[in-house]
């Protein structure tokens, strides 16, 4: 099955200080990459949609200089919290879509952000 | 907000029990899917269901899909203590690549 990496697994640092966390698809070629953000016991939201070699779709209330998304090859987007709060502390996942529009998505394992 | 709506929030069974989740949605879809969850970690598919499908089976799962009611069901039969989990429905939108996910029901099967 498709299997999609994410590094770090968790990553603890101070307020101020920007974060970047990667994803990839380790046995296949994902043009479209998802990046959600979770609280405890909660569901996903989504927080943008990121196409190789184009600009990334950010859901309405998420702020693109705040999370920036770079998506330059087909197995690999990155995330970076810029400037990081506490408030920004969460579990990030990003996912990999299969194929078409709406397809199943193969998910990371996730990134437990602690912003002290 | 186009989130799905899942209930229970919660369910607590014995093993062997089946267990029933339900998901409703709001808008036109292109298919259905449903992830599982353990804690901490990320998602795993468990089966898509399209739109022109009513229901779907997987090993000991089972799904149904009512587009006239906007609402699906997974069935989970012979409940295993493994299969405790957080399961959530996504819906994918007609015409949009992304999935737009249920609040989510967590499962505790007890030995």
């Amino acid at each position: 099955g498709a299997v999609v990496s994410q590094h770090p697994s968790r990553v603890i640092c101070k307020s101020g200080t920007s974060v970047k966390i990667e994803c990839r698809s380790l046995d296949f070629q994902a043009t479209t990459m998802f990046w959600y953000r979770q609280f405890p016991k909660q569901s996903l939201m989504l927080m943008a949609t990121s196409n190789e070699g184009s600009k990334a779709t950010y859901e309405q209330g998420v702020e693109k200089d705040k999370f920036l998304i770079n998506h330059a090859s087909l197995t690999l987007s990155t995330l970076t919290v810029t400037s990081a709060h506490p408030e920004d502390s969460s579990f990030y996942i990003c996912s990999a879509g299969s194929g078409g529009a709406g397809e199943t998505q193969y998910f990371g394992p996730g990134t437990r952000l602690l912003v002290l | 907000s186009q989130q799905g709506e899942e209930d229970p929030q919660a369910l607590s069974i014995q093993e062997g029990e089946n267990a029933t989740m339900n998901c409703s949605y709001k808008t036109s879809i292109n298919n259905l899917q449903w992830y599982r969850q353990n804690s901490g970690r990320g998602l795993v598919h468990l089966i898509l269901i399209r739109s022109n499908e009513r229901e779907k089976h997987s090993g000991r799962l089972r799904v149904t899909l009512d587009t006239s009611k906007k609402s699906s069901s997974l069935l989970i039969t012979a409940s295993r203590a493994a299969d405790t989990a957080s399961y959530f429905c996504a819906t994918a939108l007609t015409g949009f690549q992304k999935l737009v996910f249920g609040t989510g029901t967590r499962l505790l099967v007890s030995p």
